[in-house]
């Protein structure tokens, strides 16, 4: 499996932007990146996902470098509500649902 | 719409025991995959089922398996429990009409064994 490098934690100020970076560099074809993030006491919770283009959606954006080997998960203004473990995951489309899971960054929002 | 439903929440068991975790997926999706997450490994992929058919297994021994019924619902059995399958029990459901569905985790059963 194509393996995912994250920081194993970040800091950010409330209310503003945090920058989730991830390196894929062995990253193939058939990969789409996923990310994922799981709140205390919680299951982990679908954030976004894509796979060459930059997607947004109402959580998150997800920007994908031009060779697919590094992209970074955007949230535009942090809450106290998004400190969580966030997990950068490859998801192979021939896989069906087995993810693989890497240790994912922490993040940590101080009011 | 309801989300994952798993039960028990939590659940103490000896040494040697066997063990039924239950997982009630979101209405409409068929595919049900289970983790295990330990602070040491963190999240590792148990198995997968689909329409009552197991698709994907993870590298875990025999002693644990798992089934699908007609209504999707899904149980995982761990059986001869040892002290390092204390962990947290993840099921996730999914529609698998695209491969790249997300999936939907519960909360989880955390079982502890002593």
């Amino acid at each position: 499996d194509a393996k995912t490098t994250q920081p194993n934690s970040m800091e950010s100020n409330e209310e503003e932007p945090v920058h989730l970076p991830c390196n894929h560099s062995t990253i193939s074809g058939t990969d789409y990146i996923h990310w994922y993030r799981q709140l205390p006491s919680q299951g982990p919770e679908y954030v976004i996902h894509g796979l060459t283009s930059n997607v947004n959606n109402r959580m998150a954006s997800l920007a994908i470098a031009e060779d697919r080997k590094s992209s970074t998960l955007i949230l535009h203004r942090a809450t106290l509500r998004d400190a969580a473990v966030y997990y950068c995951i490859l998801r192979d489309m021939n896989a069906g649902n087995m993810l693989t899971f890497g240790g994912g960054t922490r993040l940590m929002v101080k009011p | 719409k309801a989300g994952v439903t798993q039960t028990p929440r939590y659940l103490i068991k000896t040494r040697g025991q066997q063990v039924t975790l239950s997982c009630s997926p979101i209405s409409g999706h068929r595919s049900v995959s289970w983790y295990q997450q330990t602070p040491g490994q963190g999240l590792q992929f148990l198995f997968e089922y689909f329409s009552e058919t197991q698709r994907n297994k993870g590298n875990f021994p025999g002693r644990f398996s798992g089934r699908q019924f007609s209504n999707s619902r899904s149980e995982m059995n761990v059986s001869t429990l040892e002290l390092g399958d204390s962990a947290l029990y993840l099921c996730a459901s999914s529609k698998r009409e695209s491969t790249n569905s997300p999936l939907h985790f519960g909360n989880g059963t955390r079982l502890t064994v002593t």
